[in-house]
């Protein structure tokens, strides 16, 4: 039982290239969320999917787009990197869309220079 | 608009020994969740405690204890018996629906 996988661990990127970060999970959780984590400034909600084929944005969803390909994995995607993107991008997952707690992934590392 | 702030950037507390983190949080809704995530240096978010706000009981794990204000709106962390492994940064969040919202963070270290 992995919990929360996401690939790559680390990135880097020049201005105007594209990337897929991909995350899977194998609870069996009905929602799954992505977050960027900026020093300073705790995590915030790029995007989720309260369950398999719906996607919403979140708090910061500009230059992002996402793809619940199936009830495991929910990928996102940077069609255009900027240095303002350079972030620590976490994935998590929840049983449910409601309240309930959150699973977080290891995190990915990315720099757009 | 909902916030979470933790006003100590930094903390430290000697091995063995008691600390609480400060969190408060701005909220209309009467029905949400509270959390404390810590995150050592792997980078990794982790669970450290739950609270829901119609439960007047505060929430415990080992160590770890909640003193849950509602009507202050405030959500401190306690640990006791203070561990090496304890360090770490410390993040609470609130949670309503989909709105979910972190505080920046408490850089927790500990001292032997």
């Amino acid at each position: 039982n992995a919990g929360v996988t996401q690939t790559p661990k680390f990135q880097v990127l020049k201005t105007g290239q594209s990337m897929t970060l991909q995350c899977a999970q194998d609870m069996n959780h009905n929602s799954m969320y992505w977050y960027r984590q900026d020093p300073g400034m705790g995590l915030r909600l790029i995007y989720y999917s309260a369950s398999e084929g719906t996607t919403d944005k979140g708090e910061v969803p500009n230059g992002y787009n996402v793809s619940r390909l199936n009830k495991r994995e929910f990928s996102l995607r940077l069609e255009s990197a900027a240095p303002s993107q350079t972030s620590v991008y976490f994935c998590a997952s929840s049983r449910d869309y409601s309240t309930d707690t959150q699973y977080f992934g290891p995190g990915t590392r990315l720099t757009v220079l | 608009a909902q916030t979470v702030t933790q006003s100590q950037p930094e903390m430290s507390v000697q091995e063995a020994e008691t600390v609480t983190l400060s969190c408060t949080y701005d909220t209309s809704e009467s029905d949400y969740y509270l959390f404390w995530y810590k995150q050592p240096p792997s980078r990794q978010m982790i669970l450290v405690i739950r609270q829901e706000a119609y439960k007047q009981q505060n929430a415990t794990e080992n160590r770890f204890s909640v003193n849950f204000q509602k009507a202050a709106k405030s959500f401190s962390l306690k640990i006791s018996d203070s561990q090496l492994g304890d360090a770490a940064m410390y993040f609470c969040a609130y949670r309503s629906a989909f709105l979910v919202r972190f505080g920046a963070g408490t850089r927790l270290t500990v001292k032997p």
